[in-house]
Protein backbone atom coordinates (compact mmCIF):
# COMPACT_ATOMS: atom_id res chain seq x y z
CA UNK A 1 0.00 0.00 0.00
CA UNK A 2 0.97 3.88 -0.62
CA UNK A 3 2.18 5.25 3.16
CA UNK A 4 3.76 8.49 4.50
CA UNK A 5 3.84 9.63 8.03
CA UNK A 6 4.89 12.82 9.25
CA UNK A 7 4.39 14.28 13.28
CA UNK A 8 1.01 15.46 13.79
CA UNK A 9 2.44 17.98 16.04
CA UNK A 10 5.71 19.93 16.96
CA UNK A 11 6.48 23.28 18.40
CA UNK A 12 9.52 25.44 18.36
CA UNK A 13 10.80 28.56 19.71
CA UNK A 14 11.49 31.63 17.65
CA UNK A 15 14.85 31.67 16.63
CA UNK A 16 15.75 28.15 16.57
CA UNK A 17 16.07 25.23 14.34
CA UNK A 18 13.14 22.25 13.76
CA UNK A 19 13.44 19.66 11.54
CA UNK A 20 9.89 18.02 10.08
CA UNK A 21 10.73 14.17 9.05
CA UNK A 22 8.61 12.11 7.00
CA UNK A 23 8.60 8.59 6.14
CA UNK A 24 7.70 6.74 2.48
CA UNK A 25 6.46 3.94 1.89
CA UNK A 26 4.71 4.10 -1.97
CA UNK A 27 4.65 1.93 -5.26
CA UNK A 28 7.25 3.84 -7.47
CA UNK A 29 8.84 6.90 -6.93
CA UNK A 30 9.23 10.39 -9.11
CA UNK A 31 9.95 12.77 -6.38
CA UNK A 32 9.31 14.41 -2.85
CA UNK A 33 7.48 17.72 -2.39
CA UNK A 34 7.52 20.33 0.90
CA UNK A 35 3.96 22.29 1.43
CA UNK A 36 3.76 25.09 3.52
CA UNK A 37 -0.31 25.61 4.73
CA UNK A 38 -1.61 28.18 7.01
CA UNK A 39 -4.87 28.23 8.32
CA UNK A 40 -7.77 28.41 6.26
CA UNK A 41 -5.60 29.13 2.97
CA UNK A 42 -3.91 26.97 -0.14
CA UNK A 43 -0.99 24.64 0.23
CA UNK A 44 2.31 26.42 -1.49
CA UNK A 45 5.19 25.17 -2.61
CA UNK A 46 8.59 24.88 -0.66
CA UNK A 47 10.62 21.92 -1.95
CA UNK A 48 10.96 19.25 -4.44
CA UNK A 49 13.99 16.76 -4.00
CA UNK A 50 13.80 13.49 -6.43
CA UNK A 51 17.88 12.79 -6.21
CA UNK A 52 19.66 11.93 -3.02
CA UNK A 53 20.60 14.77 -0.93
CA UNK A 54 20.12 18.17 0.62
CA UNK A 55 18.68 21.20 -1.55
CA UNK A 56 18.78 24.47 0.66
CA UNK A 57 16.69 27.22 -0.13
CA UNK A 58 16.93 30.26 2.32
CA UNK A 59 16.13 29.58 5.88
CA UNK A 60 14.59 26.12 4.42
CA UNK A 61 16.43 22.99 3.57
CA UNK A 62 14.91 19.54 2.33
CA UNK A 63 16.88 16.29 2.47
CA UNK A 64 16.21 12.75 0.62
CA UNK A 65 17.42 9.13 0.92
CA UNK A 66 15.76 7.21 -1.52
CA UNK A 67 17.15 4.21 0.10
CA UNK A 68 15.70 4.86 3.49
CA UNK A 69 12.14 6.37 2.07
CA UNK A 70 12.94 9.05 4.79
CA UNK A 71 13.16 12.97 4.31
CA UNK A 72 13.14 15.97 6.29
CA UNK A 73 12.25 19.62 6.07
CA UNK A 74 14.93 21.92 8.48
CA UNK A 75 13.74 25.26 8.90
CA UNK A 76 16.31 27.63 10.32
CA UNK A 77 16.10 30.83 12.47
CA UNK A 78 12.50 30.16 12.83
CA UNK A 79 10.19 33.34 12.70
CA UNK A 80 6.56 33.78 14.23
CA UNK A 81 5.30 33.66 10.71
CA UNK A 82 6.75 29.95 10.07
CA UNK A 83 3.46 28.70 12.57
CA UNK A 84 1.66 26.25 10.17
CA UNK A 85 1.65 22.76 8.45
CA UNK A 86 3.49 21.41 6.94
CA UNK A 87 2.73 18.60 3.82
CA UNK A 88 5.24 15.83 2.88
CA UNK A 89 3.71 14.60 -0.60
CA UNK A 90 5.54 11.68 -3.02
CA UNK A 91 5.08 11.65 -6.41
CA UNK A 92 3.76 7.70 -7.12
CA UNK A 93 4.76 5.81 -10.50
CA UNK A 94 3.10 3.09 -11.47
CA UNK A 95 2.06 1.81 -15.07
CA UNK A 96 -1.38 3.16 -15.11
CA UNK A 97 -1.15 6.18 -12.35
CA UNK A 98 2.01 8.42 -13.53
CA UNK A 99 0.15 11.77 -12.37
CA UNK A 100 -0.49 10.35 -8.47
CA UNK A 101 0.34 12.53 -5.55
CA UNK A 102 -0.03 11.41 -2.37
CA UNK A 103 0.02 13.29 0.66
CA UNK A 104 1.03 13.06 4.56
CA UNK A 105 -1.66 14.29 6.92
CA UNK A 106 1.03 17.28 7.81
CA UNK A 107 2.73 18.64 10.69
CA UNK A 108 1.31 21.14 12.60
CA UNK A 109 4.16 23.47 13.63
CA UNK A 110 3.44 25.77 16.21
CA UNK A 111 6.77 28.63 16.81
CA UNK A 112 6.74 30.29 19.89
CA UNK A 113 8.16 33.53 21.46
CA UNK B 1 -0.40 36.91 -12.58
CA UNK B 2 -0.28 33.26 -12.49
CA UNK B 3 -2.48 31.56 -10.86
CA UNK B 4 -5.13 29.00 -10.42
CA UNK B 5 -9.09 30.35 -10.11
CA UNK B 6 -11.76 28.40 -7.89
CA UNK B 7 -15.70 29.20 -8.09
CA UNK B 8 -17.31 28.96 -6.14
CA UNK B 9 -15.24 29.91 -3.00
CA UNK B 10 -17.79 28.96 -0.60
CA UNK B 11 -21.08 26.52 -1.47
CA UNK B 12 -23.86 25.38 0.65
CA UNK B 13 -26.07 23.02 -1.03
CA UNK B 14 -28.74 20.28 -0.42
CA UNK B 15 -28.31 16.34 -0.75
CA UNK B 16 -28.77 15.29 -4.71
CA UNK B 17 -28.58 19.24 -6.32
CA UNK B 18 -26.02 18.54 -8.68
CA UNK B 19 -22.94 21.09 -8.76
CA UNK B 20 -19.95 21.79 -10.89
CA UNK B 21 -16.99 23.56 -8.87
CA UNK B 22 -14.73 25.94 -12.05
CA UNK B 23 -11.39 25.89 -11.55
CA UNK B 24 -8.73 27.95 -14.83
CA UNK B 25 -5.10 28.00 -14.58
CA UNK B 26 -3.10 30.56 -16.89
CA UNK B 27 0.00 29.13 -16.48
CA UNK B 28 -0.31 26.32 -19.88
CA UNK B 29 0.46 23.73 -17.38
CA UNK B 30 -0.34 20.23 -19.07
CA UNK B 31 -1.15 18.71 -15.15
CA UNK B 32 -4.05 19.52 -12.91
CA UNK B 33 -5.84 18.10 -10.55
CA UNK B 34 -8.43 17.57 -7.78
CA UNK B 35 -8.04 17.22 -3.51
CA UNK B 36 -10.16 17.10 -1.24
CA UNK B 37 -9.03 17.89 2.19
CA UNK B 38 -10.77 16.95 5.62
CA UNK B 39 -9.56 17.62 9.57
CA UNK B 40 -7.30 14.28 10.27
CA UNK B 41 -7.16 12.81 6.93
CA UNK B 42 -4.82 15.40 5.09
CA UNK B 43 -4.91 15.80 1.31
CA UNK B 44 -6.80 13.48 -0.73
CA UNK B 45 -6.52 13.47 -4.90
CA UNK B 46 -10.10 12.65 -6.38
CA UNK B 47 -9.14 13.02 -9.84
CA UNK B 48 -6.33 14.47 -12.08
CA UNK B 49 -5.43 15.01 -15.84
CA UNK B 50 -2.02 15.03 -17.74
CA UNK B 51 -3.51 16.64 -20.38
CA UNK B 52 -6.55 17.70 -22.68
CA UNK B 53 -9.23 14.28 -22.71
CA UNK B 54 -6.96 12.51 -20.58
CA UNK B 55 -8.16 12.01 -16.78
CA UNK B 56 -7.75 9.60 -14.28
CA UNK B 57 -8.62 8.94 -11.06
CA UNK B 58 -7.05 9.39 -7.60
CA UNK B 59 -7.73 8.22 -4.03
CA UNK B 60 -10.95 9.06 -3.93
CA UNK B 61 -13.15 9.39 -6.75
CA UNK B 62 -16.22 7.63 -6.00
CA UNK B 63 -18.83 10.58 -6.30
CA UNK B 64 -17.02 12.94 -8.87
CA UNK B 65 -16.77 13.06 -12.43
CA UNK B 66 -13.91 15.30 -14.22
CA UNK B 67 -13.44 16.65 -17.65
CA UNK B 68 -10.61 18.15 -19.74
CA UNK B 69 -11.74 19.53 -23.03
CA UNK B 70 -9.63 22.63 -22.74
CA UNK B 71 -5.61 22.49 -21.41
CA UNK B 72 -6.89 25.42 -19.36
CA UNK B 73 -9.72 24.56 -16.95
CA UNK B 74 -10.37 21.48 -15.29
CA UNK B 75 -14.36 21.54 -13.80
CA UNK B 76 -15.31 19.12 -10.84
CA UNK B 77 -18.82 17.46 -10.69
CA UNK B 78 -20.87 16.41 -7.93
CA UNK B 79 -23.92 14.65 -9.88
CA UNK B 80 -25.31 13.77 -6.73
CA UNK B 81 -23.93 15.53 -3.70
CA UNK B 82 -24.22 14.17 -0.36
CA UNK B 83 -23.30 14.93 3.26
CA UNK B 84 -19.95 13.04 3.30
CA UNK B 85 -18.61 15.38 0.31
CA UNK B 86 -18.91 18.46 2.51
CA UNK B 87 -15.04 19.41 2.42
CA UNK B 88 -12.42 21.68 1.19
CA UNK B 89 -11.70 21.34 -2.18
CA UNK B 90 -8.62 22.35 -3.62
CA UNK B 91 -7.46 22.19 -7.37
CA UNK B 92 -4.13 22.48 -8.44
CA UNK B 93 -1.70 22.23 -11.59
CA UNK B 94 1.48 21.58 -12.72
CA UNK B 95 4.65 21.33 -15.83
CA UNK B 96 4.92 17.55 -16.28
CA UNK B 97 8.53 18.24 -17.51
CA UNK B 98 11.53 16.80 -14.44
CA UNK B 99 12.38 19.61 -12.52
CA UNK B 100 9.65 21.30 -13.05
CA UNK B 101 6.55 19.53 -11.30
CA UNK B 102 6.02 21.64 -8.03
CA UNK B 103 2.07 22.21 -8.26
CA UNK B 104 0.11 25.39 -7.66
CA UNK B 105 -2.62 25.20 -5.85
CA UNK B 106 -6.04 27.48 -6.22
CA UNK B 107 -7.30 29.38 -3.33
CA UNK B 108 -9.89 26.24 -2.29
CA UNK B 109 -13.82 25.60 -2.36
CA UNK B 110 -15.71 24.93 0.72
CA UNK B 111 -18.49 22.97 -0.02
CA UNK B 112 -21.54 21.78 2.57
CA UNK B 113 -23.94 19.36 1.19
CA UNK B 114 -26.95 19.40 3.75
Amino acid sequence: GQNIDQPTEMTATEGAIVQINCTYQTSGFNGLFWYQQHAGEAPTFLSYNVLDGLEEKGRFSSFLSRSKGYSYLLLKELQMKDSASYLCAVRAVDRSNTGKLIFGQGTTLQVKP
Amino acid sequence: EAQVTQNPRYLITVTGKKLTVTCSQNMNHEYMSWYRQDPGLGLRQIYYSMNVEVTDKGDVPEGYKVSRKEKRNFPLILESPSPNQTSLYFCASSRIKPGQLEQYFGPGTRLTVT
